[in-house]
């Protein structure tokens, strides 16, 4: 099983709300990551987790929160978000270690901040 | 800091025609070399890399690379395209001491044509 899932594949939230991402692999993977995606641009590295600890956060907004509570699932909780937060949020997972790794990415969650 | 430029932001090209899509970086230090493909509403999928070795990587689906140490380029080619072949190409490096850490180009979109 080579599948990195991502819920929801959509979400529509408004200024003042509280949600999460959800993304989960069993591939054995010991890092995971976020990225986001604007249209028509490359993906961002927001965060990485390395055996369940944060290692990279790059220097991302505090409304955006990640959570790693075990080596297959990755969240990111989102809190009071601005309109221009909207994008595609990939989540993609690694093996564990210097690498360099193949990183394998989920379909996404397509976000619409109103 | 490493950076990647693709040159092309969009490449029209021809069912059965070759195709060259072409990625110049910039570090100061030893680099690994991807590229990944995003067909429409999906996460993206490694098409090949560049760790070490021989400078002519094969990937999937009939692509390959050239890594050019003297030039910093890492074209991606393919002698005869598919329609299939439609989507956004990104080009990534990945410095030797930083681990699983990519930073992607901007992409160059193909659209083939019938």
């Amino acid at each position: 099983d080579t599948e990195v899932t991502q819920t929801p594949k959509h979400l529509v939230m408004g200024m003042t709300n509280k949600k999460s991402l959800k993304c989960e692999q069993h591939m054995g993977h010991r890092a995971m990551y976020w990225y986001k995606q604007k249209a028509k641009k490359p993906p961002e590295l927001m965060f990485v987790y390395s055996y369940e600890k944060l290692s990279i956060n790059e220097s991302v907004p505090s409304r955006f929160s990640p959570e790693c509570p075990n080596s297959s699932l990755l969240n990111l909780h989102l809190h009071a978000l601005q309109p221009e937060d909207s994008a595609l949020y990939l989540c993609a997972s690694s093996q564990g270690g210097p690498g360099p790794y193949e990183q394998y990415f989920g379909p996404g969650t397509r976000l619409t901040v109103t | 800091a490493q950076s990647v430029t693709q040159l092309d932001s969009q490449v029209p090209v021809f069912e059965e025609a070759p195709v060259e899509l072409r990625c110049n970086y910039s570090s100061s230090v030893s680099v690994y070399l991807f590229w990944y493909v995003q067909y429409p509403n999906q996460g993206l999928q490694l098409l090949l890399k560049y760790l070490s070795g021989s400078t002519l990587v094969k990937g999937i689906n009939g692509f390959e690379a050239e890594f050019n140490k003297s030039q910093t380029s890492f074209h991606l080619r393919k002698p005869s395209v598919h329609i299939s072949d439609t989507a956004e190409y990104f080009c990534a490096v990945s410095e030797v001491a930083a681990g699983n850490k990519l930073t992607f180009g901007g992409g160059t979109r193909v659209l083939v044509k019938p």
